[in-house]
């Protein structure tokens, strides 16, 4: 079946450092790929996607690369802010009958000042 | 456009009483989707529609849990009877058709059971 795999957290880190939240993947098919962010309080909001083998979504500063070799949608962003504190989950959505989206358990990040 | 909107944004009910969250959807998704989140389980499918008709309920407890979508721009999710292990955010969420469709998530109902 169709599953997502993603980093435990919390993931604590200081302002302007590097960031990776590794995420990878099982599909039957051709999976698309997402990225969404929750901030405290709110829905989920998408942060990026890609539809095919070595896209690279973008958006915010934050960077990931649709990687079919590895099956995996690493999140990475240069330099982190304290704005960017927020759960981030990885999902995928493989279409055909089975069009549901899958989400990772989300990874719980902490920008220290 | 103003979103999928939810309500209501909190609810705090009693155990045993009916609960009635309701959902409307962005104005052209044709799917809807029902999640609950929570700190143990996280993020889990309860239900989802395309086209107002039921296409995955296998993540709900029948037993209590019944969502409608009488029309493309409502729906519900009730809970009779409630219980304490239903407290959670519930969220919904629409898209387009499938693929690479994104899904639009409203901002939640927290319900509390006591």
């Amino acid at each position: 079946g169709n599953s997502v795999t993603q980093m435990e957290g919390p993931v604590t880190l200081s302002e302007e450092a590097f960031l990776t939240i590794n995420c990878t993947y099982t599909a039957t098919g051709y999976p698309s790929l997402f990225w969404y962010v929750q901030y405290p309080g709110e829905g989920l909001q998408l942060l990026l996607k890609a539809t095919k083998a070595d896209d690279k979504g973008s958006n915010k500063g934050f960077e990931a690369t649709y990687r079919k070799e590895t099956t995996s949608f690493h999140l990475e962003k240069g330099s982190v802010q304290v704005s960017d504190s927020a759960v981030y989950f990885c999902a995928l959505r493989v279409g055909n009958r089975d069009d549901k989206i899958i989400f990772g358990k989300g990874t719980r990040l902490h920008i220290l000042p | 456009d103003a979103g999928v909107i939810q309500s209501p944004r909190h609810e705090v009910t009693e155990m045993g009483q009916e609960v009635t969250l309701r959902c409307k959807p962005i104005s052209g998704h044709d799917y809807l989707f029902w999640y609950r989140q929570t700190m143990m389980q996280g993020l889990e499918l309860l239900v989802y529609f395309n086209n107002k008709a039921v296409m995955d309920d296998s993540g709900m407890p029948k037993d209590r849990f019944s969502a409608k979508m009488p029309n493309a721009s409502f729906s519900t999710l009730k809970i009779q009877p409630s219980e304490p292990r239903d407290s959670a955010v519930y969220f919904c969420a629409s898209s387009y058709s499938i693929d690479n469709s994104p899904l639009h998530f409203g901002n939640g109902t927290r319900l509390t059971v006591t």
